[in-house]
């Protein structure tokens, strides 16, 4: 089955400064890969995804990149602020059109703190 | 708020019980998906459910079921519960069933103590 390894578990960094999130998986049948945000109390939230079928993608101060050949992909944050303090996780799924193997993998998470 | 609803969010209970824990999906949306959070394992898929139906199924234990029900509220069932089941549990909901459907949306969760 589907390993996700995910680095660091725990970053830290200056209000204002970059931060990456790093993510391996071991499936080369995966090709959907959704990034998450867990706030203390809270329950996962979808911030990003990516298809195999595309390098990167945009969302304002958030992006995530893929490289399928190395079978990696990474969140990156620009000018993080302290609200973007929280629980990431990344995940993979293989997107079978007809399967039901499509179970999303976890990562083990990465506890960012902003530090204001 | 994403819409998804659980209930209790939080329950404490004795092992060798059984407790049921319950999900009401965003308006509209028909698929339920469980998921275990706990510190070691991390965030484990346990079963999907659409209209009614057991669409996935993951790391789920035999003492450990779910339905859903007509109104496509979802519960999960819990028997013979031992301290290891102590944990989160998440319910997510998405519109469809297949591989393109996401789960954005979360609930709270319930956080299960087995003493």
């Amino acid at each position: 089955g589907e390993n996700v390894e995910q680095h660091p578990s725990t970053l830290s960094v200056q209000e204002g400064d970059s931060a990456v999130i790093k993510c391996t998986y071991s499936d080369s049948a995966s090709n959907y890969f959704p990034w998450y945000k867990q706030e203390l109390g809270k329950g996962p939230q979808l911030i990003i995804d990516i298809r195999s079928n595309v390098g990167e993608k945009k969302d304002q101060r958030i992006a995530v990149t893929l490289n399928k050949t190395a079978k990696h992909f990474s969140l990156h944050i620009t000018e993080t602020q302290p609200e973007d303090s929280a629980v990431y996780f990344c995940a993979a799924r293989q997107l079978n059109s007809g399967g039901s193997n499509y179970k999303l993998t976890f990562g083990k998470g990465t506890l960012l703190t902003v530090n204001p | 708020d994403s819409g998804v609803t659980q209930t209790p969010k939080h329950l404490i209970t004795a092992t060798g019980q059984r407790v049921t824990l319950r999900c009401s999906p965003r308006s509209g949306d028909l698929s339920v998906y469980w998921y275990q959070q706990s510190l070691d394992q991390g965030l484990q898929f346990l079963i999907q459910y659409y209209n009614g139906e057991e669409r996935a199924k993951g790391n789920i234990l035999e003492r450990f079921s779910a339905q859903q029900f007509p109104d496509l509220h979802s519960e999960l069932n819990l028997s013979s519960l031992e301290l290891g089941d102590s944990a989160l549990y998440f319910c997510a909901s998405s519109v469809g069933q297949g591989p393109m459907n996401t789960e954005a949306f979360f609930g709270q969760g319930t956080r299960l103590t087995v003493v």
